[in-house]
């Protein structure tokens, strides 16, 4: 049961466009959603948070935006950058019921950002 | 800061062997846990611990897999005996306490059985 669905396993963009990559939700017990950036033999780094209370959130570059009622949240990367070129997770938790610390991670979304 | 330590970084042991990975977590940092990443997934929890004890194991598989962290600071994952299935990532990620989401992880152990 995959709870957390990213359904483009890649992305390619040229540099200095904007990269949007999808990530889909089926608990509606998730209510905190995080993006992690992941590059070849490194662990994930945190990219950017979001709580159920907001709808938009943006840090330099990057902006999350979650659609509760779709359950669907999107990264927006603008603009894009070789840098950027990594694996991209999406991950929910159920902050408000559980509070654990468990995330529940999406498959990934491999970027590729073309010079 | 240091960061997440973990050894080895790759590992190739023959299924039914046995192996054990380490993880050194942040200083300071409450919770620890283990994800495995199955080439073409996302990392899924294995155990979480906060300070040495047991918060979540209800997806380790408690017969092949181990885990412990005393003295609530480092910690080993042992798997014995080994499945091809267990080809895998092993990441652990430590937070100051549970209710910090955004973690740091390490560069994690690549296991392959054969």
């Amino acid at each position: 049961d995959q709870q957390v669905k990213q359904n483009s396993p890649s992305l390619s963009v040229q540099e200095g466009r904007i990269s949007i990559l999808n990530c889909d939700y089926t608990n509606s017990m998730f209510d905190y959603f995080l993006w992690y950036k992941k590059y070849p033999a490194e662990g994930p780094t945190f990219l950017i948070s979001i709580s159920s209370i907001k709808d938009k959130n943006e840090d330099g570059r990057f902006t999350v935006f979650l659609n509760k009622s779709a359950k669907h949240l999107s990264l927006h990367i603008v603009p894009s950058q070789p840098g950027d070129s990594a694996v991209y997770f999406c991950a929910a938790a159920a902050w408000g019921s559980s509070n654990t610390g468990k995330l529940i991670f999406g498959q990934g979304t491999t970027l590729q950002v073309k010079p | 800061e240091a960061g997440v330590a973990q050894s080895p970084r790759y590992k190739i042991i023959e299924k039914r062997q046995s192996v054990a990975f380490w993880c050194n977590p942040i200083s300071g940092h409450a919770t620890l846990y283990w994800y495995q990443q199955i080439l073409g997934q996302g990392p899924k929890l294995l155990i979480q611990f906060q300070n040495n004890g047991v918060v979540d194991d209800s997806q380790l598989p408690k017969d092949r897999f181990s885990a412990e962290r005393l003295k609530g600071v480092d910690s080993t994952l042992k798997i014995q005996p080994a499945k091809l299935e267990d080809s895998a990532v092993y990441l652990c990620a430590s937070s100051p306490d549970s209710s910090n989401y955004g973690y740091t992880f390490g560069s994690g152990t690549r296991l392959t059985v054969v």
